[in-house]
């Protein structure tokens, strides 16, 4: 069935170096995909998002990569600092646009930051 | 910043209680969503909402019942507390996308409910 997975369940880096969180989708009709960190004892945040007519989008610290070829996306995040340390979680939207959507979510990574 | 507040960040219940969960947000969403937590399972979604008294199953709703009789009120119902119901409860309310490609949603703080 339609699914969005991630490739690791757990990614541990050194801090100062660049983090490279995957996640692979299987919709091609997908139009919006979202990430969000979650901290301990907090709700999801956002993150970044992109359109599925867009290959990369750059925020602070963080980038966004789109490959609709192989349905695949990551999350690059530069610098990694120990308050990076989280779950991250992809999510796609699947009902194919509209004004009403809901997201499907990835079952999550936990991003471990090394002192 | 929009602001999703749920009703309590702990709750302990015995099997066979009604539980109600409270999620409230301010900033006039039409979209409201929960979602239930489990290590390894990551979110899933149990029932959402597009409008004041509209109601729509999502992946796992065995169980649960909603009720959404104001705008920025979304209430999650437990019939009858069972222990495999023991779970982090997350609230998120997102705007209608109108075409524009944006579904960000955003969420509380969850409540992490234990059934005895």
């Amino acid at each position: 069935g339609e699914n969005v997975g991630l490739h690791l369940p757990t990614l541990s880096v050194q801090e100062g170096d660049n983090s490279i969180i995957n996640c692979a989708y299987s919709n091609s009709a997908s139009d919006y995909f979202i990430w969000y960190k979650q901290e301990s004892g907090k709700g999801p945040q956002f993150i970044i998002d992109i359109r599925s007519n867009m290959d990369k989008r750059q925020g602070q610290r963080v980038t966004v990569l789109l490959n609709k070829t192989v349905k695949h996306l990551s999350l690059q995040i530069a610098a990694t600092q120990p308050g990076d340390s989280a779950v991250y979680f992809c999510a796609e939207n699947l009902s194919g646009g509209g004004a009403n959507s809901k997201l499907t979510f990835g079952k999550g990574i936990t991003l471990s930051v090394r002192p | 910043d929009v602001k999703v507040t749920q009703s309590s960040r702990y709750l302990v219940k015995r099997t066979g209680e009604k539980v109600f969960l409270e999620c409230v947000q301010d900033m006039d969403h039409e979209n409201m969503f929960w979602y239930r937590q489990d290590p390894g399972l990551g979110l899933r979604l149990i029932y959402f909402s597009y409008d004041v008294k509209m109601k729509e199953k999502g992946d796992i709703p065995e169980g649960y019942s909603v009720s959404r009789e104001k705008k920025e009120r979304f209430s999650l119902i437990l019939e009858s507390a069972s222990t495999n119901q023991t779970s982090m409860y997350l609230c998120a309310s997102s705007l209608p996308s109108l075409g524009a490609g944006d579904y960000e949603q955003y969420f509380g703080p969850g409540t992490r409910l234990t059934v005895t």
